[in-house]
């Protein structure tokens, strides 16, 4: 069984550019996840879909960073304009469905740094 | 408002003895609680899980948790440390019932020496 994919792995920009990043979860899960993990943290959650629904975003900073599933598989996250301290790895996840949230597969996450 | 503290940014072991990866939790009513390892360039992958019933859970790799209401901990376990355990391992909380955000700790460096 593939794992979740994202895509890219790594990618430097300078601050106030743009930035997006791929996710495209295990066949079949319905709900996915996309996290922010600053160096020396652990993950935090930013959003969360079902299907191509949200569920939760309230940790989302909604004045620079949104995110759509609009077909219920991939999904893409942007940051515009991105800020110094939004240097971090971003991770998607997903689960076979809401009422199992805690058996989440991770991809390789996207390290994104900000100059 | 729930939270997870990892009080050891690193623990050393040497190999073959036991190891124990602490992990205390604040949240409102009964939690569910994981574990998660992640190794050098990889995603976090799920170690184990407590819901409800035993106490003590098992997971991969050898791997158990025991549930401590009383201390609000899940300390992590290995009875026998290897050289291949060395890694990141991040403890994490969720209520039940309402949110599904699970709130993860900041993540304990675990090396084992051989």
């Amino acid at each position: 069984e593939a794992g979740v994919a994202q895509s890219p792995r790594y990618k430097i920009i300078e601050k106030r550019q743009s930035v997006a990043f791929w996710c495209n979860p295990i066949s079949g899960h319905a709900t996915l996840y996309w996290y922010q993990q600053i160096l020396g943290q652990g993950p935090k959650l930013l959003i969360q879909f079902q299907n191509n629904g949200v569920v939760d975003d309230s940790q989302l900073p909604k004045d620079r960073f949104s995110a759509e599933r609009l077909k219920g598989v991939d999904s893409t996250l942007k940051i515009q304009p991105a800020k110094l301290e939004d240097s971090a790895v971003y991770l998607c996840a997903s689960s076979l469905n809401l009422l199992d949230t805690d058996t989440q597969y991770f991809g390789p996450g996207t390290r994104l740094t900000v100059l | 408002a729930q939270s997870v503290a990892q009080p050891e940014d690193q623990v050393n072991v040497a190999e073959g003895n036991p190891l124990t990866v602490k992990c205390t939790y604040s949240v409102s009513g009964n939690p569910y609680l994981f574990w998660y390892v992640q190794y050098p360039n990889r995603g976090l992958q799920f170690l184990l899980k407590y819901i409800t019933g035993d106490n003590l859970v098992k997971g991969s790799y050898g791997f158990e948790a025991e549930f401590n209401k009383s201390q609000t901990s899940f300390h992590l376990k290995k009875p026998s440390a290897l050289v291949s355990d060395s890694a990141l391992y991040f403890c994490a909380v969720r209520p039940r019932g309402g949110s599904y955000i699970p709130t993860f700790g900041r993540g304990t460096s675990l090396i084992v020496h051989p």
